[in-house]
C-alpha cells in the first residue's frame, strides 16, 4: 500500500516568488497526479505524469521514478495561485487508477 | 462542453434521513470515481464505477453506503440512515480512459457538501 508524503504543509510567499512544493510516495506507480484545491472548495487536476517533466503556464512538474519523489514549481507566483496543491498516487501498483491515495496538501498563500 | 456536474451543490439532512448525490461525467467518459473529504482532513477513494459496473469498491463503508452508475443518467452516491460523521464533501471524477489499469487524467466535479444535523 502506497504512503505519500507532501512538504511542506504551508507556504507563504511574496507576489513573485518561486515556489517549489515536495511529494513523495513509497511505491512504484503508473503515475502522478497533481491537484489544485481552490479556497471555495473545488478541485482541478493540474498535472497527470509518470515521467520527466510537464509544464503549463508558469506552472512545472517533475518526478524522479526512481527515487519516488515529484516536485511543482510555480514561477512567477501570483496571489490567485493561493490554494491548497495535492499530490496524489495510486494506492497499489497495478491497481485500479482511480483508487488514488492523496498527500495531505500544501496550503500555500501568496501575498501581494 | 460542460464539465463533470454534480448536484445538489449543497445538500442538509437530519440523522436517519437517506442522501442521494449525484454526478454526470463529462461527455465520452465512461469511468466515474466518488471521493469523500472530512472537514479538515484529505480526499479519500470510496468507488470506481464504469456503466452498469463497479470497479472498485475498497473504499466504500461496508454498511449505509451504495453507488450505481447506470446505463442511462447520471451516477449516484447513496447514503442511508446519515449519521453526523458522513458529514462532509463528497467530489466526483470522471476519466475518459479506455484500460482498467491505464492511469487516465481526471477531471473533477465541484463537490456535494453533505451536512447532516
Amino acid at each position: 500500500k502506497n504512503e505519500v508524503e507532501q512538504s511542506p504543509q504551508n507556504l507563504t510567499a511574496q507576489e513573485g516568488e518561486f515556489i517549489t512544493i515536495n511529494c513523495s510516495y513509497s511505491v512504484g506507480i503508473s503515475a502522478l497526479h497533481w491537484l489544485q484545491q481552490h479556497p471555495g472548495g473545488g478541485i482541478v487536476s493540474l498535472f497527470m505524469l509518470s515521467s520527466g517533466k510537464k509544464k503549463h503556464g508558469r506552472l512545472i512538474a517533475t518526478i524522479n521514478i526512481q527515487e519516488k519523489h515529484s516536485s511543482l514549481h510555480i514561477t512567477a507566483s501570483h496571489p490567485r495561485d493561493s490554494a491548497v496543491y495535492i499530490c496524489a498516487v495510486p494506492m497499489n501498483y497495478g491497481g485500479s487508477q482511480g483508487n488514488l491515495i492523496f498527500g495531505k496538501g500544501t496550503k500555500l498563500s501568496v501575498k501581494p | 462542453n460542460a464539465g463533470v456536474m454534480q448536484n445538489p451543490r449543497h445538500l442538509v439532512r437530519r440523522r436517519g434521513q437517506e442522501a442521494r448525490l449525484r454526478c454526470s461525467p463529462m461527455k465520452g467518459h465512461s469511468h466515474v470515481y466518488w471521493y469523500r473529504q472530512l472537514p479538515e482532513e484529505g480526499l479519500k477513494f470510496m468507488v470506481y464505477l464504469q456503466k452498469e459496473n463497479i470497479i472498485d469498491e475498497s473504499g466504500m463503508p461496508k454498511e449505509r453506503f451504495s453507488a450505481e452508475f447506470p446505463k442511462e443518467g447520471p451516477s449516484i452516491l447513496r447514503i442511508q440512515q446519515v449519521v453526523r460523521g458522513d458529514s462532509a464533501a463528497y467530489f466526483c471524477a470522471s476519466s475518459p480512459l479506455t484500460g482498467l489499469s491505464t492511469t487516465g487524467e481526471l477531471f473533477f466535479g465541484e463537490g456535494s457538501r453533505l451536512t447532516v444535523l
